[in-house]
């Protein structure tokens, strides 16, 4: 079983700042099988980010994806209010598809 | 627009068996993946497993033993069976369009309480 593990596990930050979150694989996933999603209190998480890199419909350009291999990362240009939330990436290379533990990405 | 929606019991007793029905509106559900995906109180997203064009599923090994995915296209629903639940099965759990759920489309999840 491939395990991610992402990190900070909280990230204070203020609107208008950048925001990088980190995901590690323990073995590697290649960029087709690694996603991204944002889920808000009560809410059902939302794809973000597909393939590593290629954002899903409707969502805006200041999210964006990248890395290859073991390493990930999501990038949050300029922080909008709504952006604050808990950030999951997720393996989808080899089952069992395993996610994250989680990012809180909050208002400091 | 696709739209999911979970239905089924909010409460299973011990032992027994969790149903759960997702219901796919908006596109047929043939000739797509969908999988289940559950997230207990406060914790992270689990993957249970898919289904894909009746007769193909996937299971993650730490439930399948007790796991049965099953489709009716005739009503374009799926189905989630979880056999001799516990306390541990307690979670939000969420239907999805994808093998494992990064087809874009996601049900609002339905909360399930295991307890007597």
């Amino acid at each position: 079983e491939i395990v991610l593990t992402q990190s900070p596990g909280t990230l204070s930050l203020s609107p208008g700042e950048r925001a990088t979150l980190s995901c590690r694989a323990s073995q590697s996933v290649s960029s087709s099988y690694l996603a991204w999603y944002q889920q808000k209190p009560g809410q059902a998480p939302r794809l973000l980010i597909y393939g590593a890199f290629t954002r899903a419909t409707d969502i805006p350009d200041r999210f964006s994806g990248s890395g290859s291999g073991t390493d990930f990362t999501l990038t949050i240009s300029r922080l909008e209010p709504e952006d604050f939330a808990v950030y999951y990436c997720q393996q989808y290379r080899s089952s069992p598809y395993t996610f994250g533990q989680g990012t809180k990405l909050e208002i400091k | 627009q696709v739209h999911l929606q979970e239905s089924g019991p909010g409460l299973v007793k011990p032992s027994e068996t969790l149903s759960l029905t997702c219901t796919v509106s908006g596109g047929s559900i043939s000739s797509y993946y969908w999988s289940w995906i559950r997230q207990p109180p406060g914790k992270g997203l689990e993957w249970i497993g898919y289904i894909f064009y009746s007769v193909s599923t996937n299971y993650n090994p730490s439930l399948k033993s007790r796991v049965t995915i099953s489709e009716d296209t005739s009503k374009n629903q799926f189905s989630l069976k979880l056999t001799s639940v516990t306390a541990a099965d307690t979670a939000v759990y969420y239907c999805a369009r994808g093998a494992a759920g990064t087809g874009g489309y996601w049900g609002q999840g339905i909360p399930v309480t295991v307890s007597s």
